[in-house]
């Protein structure tokens, strides 16, 4: 079964700190990979997403880094704020046709909090 | 636009009791899908649609159905709950783009359920 593996489960950092969360796959057949942001009490929402064929996206603060070769991809937020606090999850999509369109494989979640 | 609304939020049941979870979109998205969440595992996938009249099951289907009877609606049920289904319920939506390709999910608030 294709699987994502994401750490650290928990990160605290400082305000105005670099937060650093790290993903794992073990599966090739992804073709998209997304962050997820989700606050307390609230539904994920996409924060950002990478396609395999570039090293790196940056969008602001946040900024997402794919190794192909190793399968790995992290997400990186710069001068973190307190209200960056969320979980964060890392997901690949899968490729394939027939029904498998735009499943997610996620992984298992970062609970980020940044003190002021 | 409401985007994606889940009802009920919150609900209580006794082991054995059966309920359905309601999603709704107003977007026109083609794609619905019903995850759980659960404590460091992540969402996890229970069934999702890739159009009205079709379903398919996810990673974890088991004690579950779904329907999608409206393009706007996606029901999921619980015939016989069980304490194992003790979780919070997100419902997402996603549009295709040409050939099929699905990208950003659009989650619902959820529906944290309780299973005694």
């Amino acid at each position: 079964q294709q699987q994502v593996k994401q750490s650290p489960q928990s990160l605290i950092v400082q305000k105005g700190g670099i937060s650093i969360i790290n993903c794992a796959y073990e599966n090739t057949a992804f073709d998209y990979f997304p962050w997820y942001q989700q606050f307390p009490g609230k539904g994920p929402a996409l924060l950002i997403a990478i396609r395999p064929d570039v090293s790196e996206k940056k969008e602001g603060r946040f900024t997402i880094s794919f190794n192909k070769s190793a399968k790995q991809f992290s997400l990186h937020i710069m001068d973190s704020q307190p209200g960056d606090s969320a979980t964060y999850f890392c997901a690949a999509r899968g490729k394939g046709g027939g029904t498998s369109y735009g499943k997610l494989t996620f992984g298992q979640g970062t609970i980020l909090t940044v003190h002021p | 636009n409401a985007g994606v609304t889940q009802t009920p939020k919150f609900r209580v049941l006794k082991t054995g009791q059966s309920m359905t979870l309601l999603c709704a979109q107003d977007m026109n998205h083609e794609y619905m899908y019903w995850y759980r969440q659960d404590p460091g595992m992540g969402l996890r996938l229970i069934h999702y649609s890739v159009g009205e009249g079709t379903t398919a099951k996810g990673e974890v289907p088991d004690g579950y159905n779904v329907s999608r009877l409206k393009k706007q609606n996606f029901l999921l049920g619980l015939e016989s709950a069980a304490p194992s289904q003790t979780s919070v319920y997100f419902c997402a939506s996603s549009y295709a783009i040409g050939a099929k390709t699905a990208y950003e999910q659009y989650f619902g608030p959820g529906t944290r359920l309780t299973v005694t």
